[in-house]
């Protein structure tokens, strides 16, 4: 079975930019959730998705959004992109109340 | 919200040791406890993960115990061998419907020869 991929793999994007980030889960899992990790935050939670609802959501400002669609693929974009965004996204999927399996992230960097 | 402290942040042992990694945990509400690993440049992946209605869960040279009373749960890897260097992570949450995950700060595991 495929894991969880993401893409693009990496990024670069400048100030003011805003940037979308795409997740494909292990096939048969319907809950998608997104975590920012960075050096100083550490791992931290962005939102999370079941059947194409936000279920949870982080503590981070509106600029942050994501979405999830009919085949539990999900979107997280970031609008207006500031410095203190560049982070590693990971997206992880999971069966109903089960493991949570990552995918290798996105390394985002703004300049 | 859950808030998940972890002890401690770094952690150097002898190869053959055992190393032990201590989280506490506030909302007394989370039922799942998963141990996560990471080395250098790859994405987490799960170690061992325990439940609240268990005590401790053991795999092979990985162990998990875990004290609802005073909501705390402990990592133990014994027979320490250089592979098990990496960064160790402990999280929570509340299970089904409220699966976000509460992260610790993670302890950086040196397996020194």
């Amino acid at each position: 079975k495929a894991g969880v991929t993401q893409t693009p793999r990496y990024l670069i994007k400048t100030r003011g930019q805003q940037v979308t980030l795409s997740c494909s889960p292990i096939s048969g899992h319907r809950s998608v959730s997104w975590y920012q990790q960075t050096p100083g935050q550490g791992l931290q939670f962005l939102f999370e998705y079941f059947s194409e609802t936000q279920r949870n959501k982080g503590n981070f400002p509106g600029r942050f959004s994501g979405r999830q669609f009919s085949n539990s693929r999900s979107e997280m974009n970031v609008s207006t992109l500031e410095l203190g965004d560049s982070a590693l996204y990971l997206c992880a999927s999971s069966l109903p109340a089960d493991e949570q399996f990552f995918g290798p992230g996105t390394r985002l960097t703004v300049l | 919200g859950e808030n998940v402290e972890q002890h401690p942040s770094t952690l150097s042992v002898q190869e053959g040791d055992s190393a032990v990694i201590k989280c506490t945990y506030s909302d007394s509400a989370s039922n799942y406890f998963p141990w996560y690993k990471q080395e250098l440049g790859k994405r987490p992946q799960l170690i061992i993960d325990i439940r609240s209605n268990v005590g401790e869960k053991k795999d092979q040279r990985i162990a998990v115990t875990l004290n609802k009373t005073a909501k705390h749960f402990s990592l133990h890897i014994t027979e320490t061998q250089p592979e098990d260097s990496a960064v160790y992570f402990c999280a929570a949450s509340g299970g089904f419907g409220n699966e976000k995950l509460t992260f610790g700060t993670g302890t950086r595991l040196t397996i020194i020869p």
